[in-house]
C-alpha cells in the first residue's frame, strides 16, 4: 500500500478563499483523523471518523471548518473562508481501530499558507 | 480524560552519547502508549508502542521505552545518538473514549544532535 496520501502537499491562498484538503486513507482502515500542527499549539486533533461517520469533531475550531468522508477511501477538510491564522500543516491519519492498541499511520501533510 | 506531558521541549546531545526523552501520561483506563518521530518537513512515523505485553519495548533505529505504571512514565532512550536521530519526537497515549480509541499527543521534544 502507498500509505496515507494527502493532496496538495503545499497550498498558498488568499484570505477569504475556500481551501479544500484531501486525504486517501490506507485501504482497509476504518478510522480517519485530521490533525493540525502549528508551532504555538503543536498537534491538535480536529476531527475523527469511524466507518465514515464523524465521531468527535470537538476539535474543529470554528464553523469555517468542515470535514466529510463520503466513502471509506476519501475524506476532505474544507476551510471557508480561510484566514491567515489557519496557516499550519494539516495531517491526515488512518488506522484499523480494532482496539486502542492500534497505531495511526500519517500522511505527509499539507502545508497551508493563507496570505 | 487522558493527557501527555513531555517534560523537555528541546534536548541536546552529542553524537555517540545516550538519549533520554521524558514522557509522563495520565489516563482513566489502561492506556496504550506510542512514540512517534517527525523529521523536518515529513509526516509522523511510529517508533514503538506499548500495549500491556512487555514493559520494556524495543523500536526501530535502536530506540527503547520503558512503561512504568507506578511513575506514569514512558521515557524514550537510545544508548548512542546518531546525527540522523535529530528530529522531533512525540509521546502519544491512546485509550477508550465512548467506546472508540483516541490518540492524544504530547507537545513534542526536539532532539538536537551535535557532532
Amino acid at each position: 500500500d502507498a500509505g496515507v496520501i494527502q493532496s496538495p502537499r503545499h497550498e498558498v491562498t488568499e484570505m477569504g478563499q475556500e481551501v479544500t484538503l484531501r486525504c486517501k486513507p490506507i485501504s482497509g482502515h476504518n478510522s480517519l483523523f485530521w490533525y493540525r500542527q502549528t508551532m504555538m499549539r503543536g498537534l491538535e486533533l480536529l476531527i475523527y471518523f469511524n466507518n465514515n461517520v464523524p465521531i468527535d469533531d470537538s476539535g474543529m475550531p470554528e464553523d469555517r471548518f468542515s470535514a466529510k468522508m463520503p466513502n471509506a477511501s476519501f475524506s476532505t477538510l474544507k476551510i471557508q473562508p480561510s484566514e491567515p491564522r489557519d496557516s499550519a500543516v494539516y495531517f491526515c491519519a488512518s488506522s484499523l481501530a480494532r482496539s486502542q492498541n492500534t497505531e495511526a499511520f500519517f500522511g505527509q501533510g499539507t502545508r497551508l499558507t493563507v496570505v | 480524560a487522558q493527557s501527555v506531558t513531555q517534560l523537555d521541549s528541546h534536548v541536546s546531545v552529542s553524537e555517540g552519547t545516550p538519549v533520554l526523552l521524558r514522557c509522563n501520561y495520565s489516563s482513566s483506563y489502561s492506556p496504550s502508549l506510542f512514540w512517534y518521530v517527525q523529521h523536518p518537513n515529513k509526516g509522523l512515523q511510529l517508533l514503538l508502542k506499548y500495549t500491556s505485553a512487555a514493559t520494556l519495548v524495543k523500536g526501530i533505529n535502536g530506540f527503547e521505552a520503558e512503561f512504568k505504571k507506578s511513575e506514569t512514565s514512558f521515557h524514550l532512550t537510545k544508548p548512542s545518538a546518531h546525527m540522523s536521530d535529530a528530529a522531533e519526537y512525540f509521546c502519544v497515549v491512546s485509550d477508550k473514549k465512548s467506546g472508540y480509541s483516541t490518540l492524544t499527543f504530547g507537545k513534542g521534544t526536539m532532539l538536537l544532535v551535535s557532532p
